[in-house]
């Protein structure tokens, strides 16, 4: 069973457009954690942010932002005024018990 | 500190070969994981060990096999490659479970089975 849902397989925007990915994720833990990572062209894989599922306070960070809804059980990332350097696939994760990656999402930034 | 290492980088097999991915972490880790990207798709979690001598499997264990004898450590055994395991495996190694959960990925192996 699909425990993360990226819909979304890919997105092109033009540079300075905000852009929204969407993460559904399913379990029937109360406790989980819920993450997302970033993939450059390079291949690497980045840390962007963690949240537990206690904390339904959205983050924003600089240009990116977070909304984390339990009543929908989506966990949304936001990059506003989009840079030709956002490009990269990006992953929402779960983690209730292992670690689960959904399929990522391709984003294109054009200038 | 160099984080988690991981090689070769690249490695091209024949059906039937065998091979060991070698992954090491310097940061005291107590969590290390394996995953398999396979081409345009999300990580899948193989094995998994949460201390030395202690492993187990995730979603995609068949064909492979682990061993953590040291904390830095954790290697990751295919025995009769198949064209199947070609993809790029990732290493990464956390502090704990949680909210510290972070993960800590190497810059990954790309194995090409023929």
């Amino acid at each position: 069973a699909q425990k993360v849902t990226q819909a979304q397989t890919e997105i092109s925007v033009v540079e300075k457009e905000d852009v929204t990915l969407d993460c559904v994720y399913e379990t029937r833990d109360t406790t989980y954690y819920l993450f997302w990572y970033k993939q450059p062209p390079s291949g690497e894989l980045v840390f962007l942010i963690r949240r537990n599922s206690f904390d339904e306070q959205n983050e924003i960070s600089g240009r990116y932002s977070w909304n984390f809804q339990k009543s929908t059980s989506s966990f949304n990332f936001t990059i506003t005024a989009s840079q030709v350097v956002d490009s990269a696939v990006y992953f929402c994760a779960l983690d209730f018990n292992k670690f689960y990656f959904g399929s990522g999402t391709k984003l294109n930034v054009k200038p | 500190n160099a984080g988690v290492t991981q090689t070769p980088k690249f490695r091209i097999l024949k059906i039937g070969q065998s091979m060991t991915l070698q992954c090491t972490q310097d940061m005291n880790h107590n969590y290390m994981y394996w995953y398999r990207q396979d081409p345009g798709m999300g990580l899948k979690l193989i094995y998994y060990s949460v201390g030395a001598g202690i492993t187990d499997k995730g979603e995609v264990p068949n064909g492979y096999n682990v061993s953590r004898s040291t904390t830095e450590d954790f290697p990751l055994r295919l025995e009769l490659a198949a064209p199947s395991q070609t993809s790029v495996y990732f290493c990464a190694s956390s502090s704990s479970r949680g909210n510290y959960n972070e993960q800590f990925f190497g810059p990954g192996t790309r194995l090409t089975v023929l």
